[in-house]
């Protein structure tokens, strides 16, 4: 089946010790996105990937990264994690429009980080 | 900025009744769309309106478009416990470039 898959699904990590998080899809879309989302909130995005055009949210922190090296794959790099970025970090794709704004987005099942 | 807003935040329902969230924008959306996301689950997508006065049904699940395009509402006919999580209202940003979500509306069913 055609989906979104996200690894690990748990992450713990230590303050200040980097860590990433991965994203993978077979839908074959061609923009990906990042969300956080802390516990009773709605998901907040990050960033998002148009093909290999990447597009930051203003208000994203500089401690938080991405790489796409390719359509399936979609990495989250967090350099120097503090307890704030305790998280369920979501990977979503989306067929395009120009930005995919105005399609669904497939979720994957999310990476829950701990940070100690 | 642009915002979403969402109410209520929390409701509890009997199982059988009927249940509302209701979903409005600061600003005049091209499409809205609809998630549902099971308690420790990830996000779903459940439909998008984009007509001006649209509404949609799913089974027992109402949508429906404002005719100003500014506002929104998820109906749910006789509340079942498979109904449980949190329903999030979505729509572009004025850019297009990205979707903003609403707080959701987290609604626990009792049998």
């Amino acid at each position: 089946d055609a989906m979104v898959i996200q690894n690990p699904r748990y992450q713990v990590t230590q303050f200040g010790k980097p860590v990433t998080l991965s994203c993978s899809q077979t839908l074959n879309h061609n923009v990906m996105y990042w969300y956080q989302q802390k516990s009773s909130q709605a998901p907040k995005l990050l960033f998002h990937y148009y093909d290999k055009d990447f597009n930051n949210e203003a208000d994203t922190p500089d401690n938080f990264q991405s790489r796409r090296p390719n359509t399936s794959f979609c990495f989250l790099d967090i350099r120097s994690p503090g307890l704030g970025d305790a998280a369920m970090y979501l990977c979503a794709t989306s067929p395009s429009s120009a930005s995919g704004a105005y399609n669904e987005q497939f979720f994957g099942p999310g990476t829950r980080l701990t940070v100690l | 900025g642009q915002q979403v807003m969402q109410i209520p935040q929390y409701q509890h329902v009997q199982e059988g009744e009927d249940f509302t969230t209701y979903c409005n924008s600061s600003t005049t959306l091209s499409n809205i769309q609809w998630y549902k996301q099971r308690p420790g689950g990830h996000p779903v997508f459940l439909i998008q309106l984009v007509k001006s006065g649209e509404v949609k049904k799913q089974k027992r699940l109402t949508f429906q478009f404002g005719e100003a395009k500014k506002n929104s509402s998820l109906h749910i006919t006789a509340t079942q416990t498979t109904d449980v999580g949190t329903y999030f209202c979505a729509g572009p940003n004025q850019a297009g470039t990205a979707l903003i979500f609403g707080k959701g509306t987290t609604l626990s069913v009792s049998s």
